[in-house]
């Protein structure tokens, strides 16, 4: 089975401000992607990075980045110099890689943390 | 190019009535899958079509079905609903599945009065 830990349900920081977003993930399958999403009020998922596992190099995307760290099974989400427009839920979710085609099954999210910026 | 298209955007139900959902992939997309989300459970896999094939299910019970078109198209089917069934329902588009990543649609939110 698996498993993704979100264990921040809500972060609220000033603006400007780095903020971290945690995640941990259980899984059995050697192979896997994991995916970080925003979800704004409107409620779409608004895809930001997808991961796989065997590649551990961190990104950086503008004032986003990502370290992975499989050692640990984790996979955290950092906004640098946060602005209000970053107010939202964060999704990180885990995908098996199974197909040959390379096509996983669907995703494993976690709960969710929902990211507070004050101007 | 268009996104992934979900209609209706809003609908309201009355318990043990039907629905039927409908997502547009993106263009050339052929795996589509379905998630619900709801403030208890935080989002679920419903199913995952490719080709017309459902390839995956997640852990519903069998009044959730859905089914794809030869142009990709998926429908969704909620029979006899339940007040639990109220939720935001997504669905997201992939080229062959995962390793192209997924884009969701807006979502239809469906509440069961």
């Amino acid at each position: 089975a698996q498993k993704v830990t979100q264990a921040q349900t809500e972060i609220s920081v000033v603006e400007k401000e780095d903020v971290t977003l945690d995640c941990v993930y259980e899984t059995r399958d050697t192979t896997y992607y994991l995916f970080w999403y925003k979800q704004p009020p409107s409620g779409e998922l608004v895809f930001l990075i997808r991961r796989n596992s065997f590649d551990e190099q961190n990104e950086i995307s503008g004032r986003y980045s990502w370290n992975f760290q499989k050692s640990t099974s984790s996979f955290n989400f950092t906004i640098t110099a946060s602005q209000v427009v970053d107010s939202a839920v964060y999704f990180c979710a885990l995908a098996p890689r199974r197909y040959s085609g390379g096509g996983a099954d669907g995703l494993t999210f976690g709960k969710g943390t929902h990211l507070i910026i004050q101007p | 190019k268009a996104g992934v298209t979900q209609t209706p955007r809003y609908l309201i139900k009355t318990r043990g009535q039907q629905v039927t959902l409908s997502c547009s992939p993106i263009s050339g997309h052929r795996s589509v899958s379905w998630y619900q989300q709801t403030p208890g459970q935080g989002l679920q896999f419903l199913f995952e079509y490719f080709s017309e094939t459902q390839r995956n299910k997640g852990n519903f019970p069998g009044r959730f079905s859905g089914r794809q078109f030869s142009n990709s198209r998926s429908e969704m089917n909620v029979s006899t609903l339940e007040l639990g069934d109220s939720a935001l329902y997504l669905c997201a588009s992939s080229g062959t599945g995962g390793g192209n990543g997924y884009t969701f649609g807006s979502g239809t939110r469906l509440t069961v009065v």
